[in-house]
């Protein structure tokens, strides 16, 4: 059954530094999401992709976050100047079309020191 | 904006035993969806049931149904014959059917533990 991956599982990184984490969605998905959860709280939704741009976006996903789809099979999520409170663990999700099911990968837990 | 609110941070049944857990949700819209996602130990978060606003039928999927109700705005999850593996970390979602709008907005989650 197809599934959404992530690398890396687990990313240490030191505040200030830049991070990509990176997410393979389902193969014939045309809709890209990000998702944090800080640990012991509910899941938050980042930003949505569609179409090679960013169709919604939340209050978190402010300038320090990008997004990029490189090439026809990845999709990233860049923070340019980690600070602490970046620490959580990221969802990537996809969708056939709009208002299907999300499927989300495994997550990637990124602590910042 | 949408809000959605799990009353029980906590529940936890005997093996076998059936367990409702509760969600309700704040919009304006009439066409929505709403999920409720599993996230086991592991964390992955699964997908374990889907109802569209439009279907007054409720959702099944095996053991897991809900009771839907829309003038209320509740969306509940009954795990029927609960077993050892459904022990997990349960999230309602909803999300618009509004154009340009695809996020889910989850509830605080409800933590069920299902003892031997």
């Amino acid at each position: 059954e197809p599934e959404v991956t992530q690398t890396p599982s687990h990313q240490v990184t030191q505040m200030g530094q830049e991070v990509i984490l990176r997410c393979v969605p389902i193969s014939n998905h045309l809709y890209f999401y990000w998702y944090r959860q800080i640990l012991g709280q509910k899941v938050e939704f980042l930003v949505s992709f569609y179409n090679n741009e960013i169709s919604e976006k939340s209050e978190i996903f402010d300038d320090q976050f990008s997004v990029e789809r490189p090439d026809g099979s990845n999709f990233t999520l860049k923070i340019r100047s980690t600070k602490l409170e970046d620490s959580a663990m990221y969802f990537c999700a996809s969708s056939g079309t709009r208002g299907d099911t999300q499927y989300f990968g495994p997550g990637t837990r990124l602590t910042v020191l | 904006a949408q809000t959605v609110t799990q009353s029980q941070p906590e529940m936890s049944v005997q093996e076998a035993e059936t367990v409702t857990l509760s969600c309700t949700y704040d919009t304006s819209e009439n066409n929505y969806y709403l999920f409720w996602y599993k996230q086991p130990p592991s964390r992955q978060m699964i997908l374990v049931i889907r109802q569209e606003a439009y279907k007054q039928q409720n959702a099944t999927e095996n053991r897991f149904s809900v009771n839907f109700q829309k003038a209320a705005k509740s969306f509940s999850l009954k795990i029927s014959d609960s077993q050892l593996g459904d022990t997990a970390m349960y999230f309602c979602a909803f999300m618009s059917q509004s154009p340009g709008a695809q996020k889910l907005v989850f509830g605080q989650g409800t933590r069920l533990t299902i003892n031997p």
